[in-house]
């Protein structure tokens, strides 16, 4: 079946820190999306990737899409305590119109 | 602009009882909407998709008989929890996307609606 993993579940970092996600499918991609869900939240759309190789910068974020399209990652550099929440990738598999989620990586920041 | 709402964003009723949540998009037309539940802890999993004039698409495991959905118009999609049960307490969350390619398309996403079933 269509299935988007993610790795690591869970990551507890210092202020400052980098951090980093990643996004597994187990077939190739049309696109994949990047979430941000807030605790208590709803998902908000970060970015979407659709080529290969693609490498998109959002100040501090970094998106990967892999050559193959098979995976990305999502790196944050040096995090702030407003980064905290859950990061889903979601993809797009070819040929279907339904987003996949990812199972998402909780982020906590200590300060 | 692509705002999407969700009403209500709580409720809190009896077992065996159906609850409706609607979903609009503001500001733009929606071509097709998604229906999400988010256990706590969990990922969003799709429930449904629906296409404005059409029947749904749901999603294998997911009852159709249990979770009606209506897409009369390009503004307006709802959910209806028939006969719900403790079991049915999730957060459901719908999304919509606009006219265009859908390569090219961005699920814009509700805020949610939280449903405790007693």
């Amino acid at each position: 079946g269509q299935q988007v993993m993610q790795i690591p579940q869970y990551q507890h970092v210092q202020e400052g820190e980098d951090f980093t996600t990643y996004c597994n499918s187990s077939t190739t991609l049309s696109n994949i999306q990047w979430y941000k869900q807030r605790p208590g939240g709803h998902p908000v759309f970060l970015i979407q990737l659709v080529k290969s190789g693609e490498v998109k910068k959002q100040k501090r974020l970094t998106f990967q899409f892999g050559e193959a399209k098979k995976n990305s990652s999502l790196h944050i550099t040096a995090t702030q305590t407003t980064d905290v929440g859950t990061y889903f990738c979601a993809g797009v598999f070819s040929g279907f119109q339904k987003l996949v989620f990812g199972t998402g990586t909780r982020l906590l920041v200590s300060p | 602009g692509a705002v999407v709402s969700q009403h209500p964003s709580w409720v809190i009723c009896k077992s065996g009882t159906s609850v409706k949540i609607e979903c609009r998009s503001l500001d733009f037309q929606a071509t097709t909407m998604f229906w999400y539940r988010q256990f706590p802890k969990q990922s969003l999993m799709l429930m449904a998709t629906s296409n404005e004039g059409s029947k749904a698409t749901y999603e294998q495991g997911v009852e159709k008989d249990k979770f009606l959905i209506n897409h009369a118009s390009l503004t307006l999609s709802t959910l209806t929890v028939t006969s719900a049960h403790p079991e049915d307490s999730s957060f459901y969350i719908c999304s919509a996307t606009a006219h265009g390619t859908w390569t090219e398309e961005t699920q814009y996403f509700g805020p949610g609606t939280r449903l405790l079933v007693l």
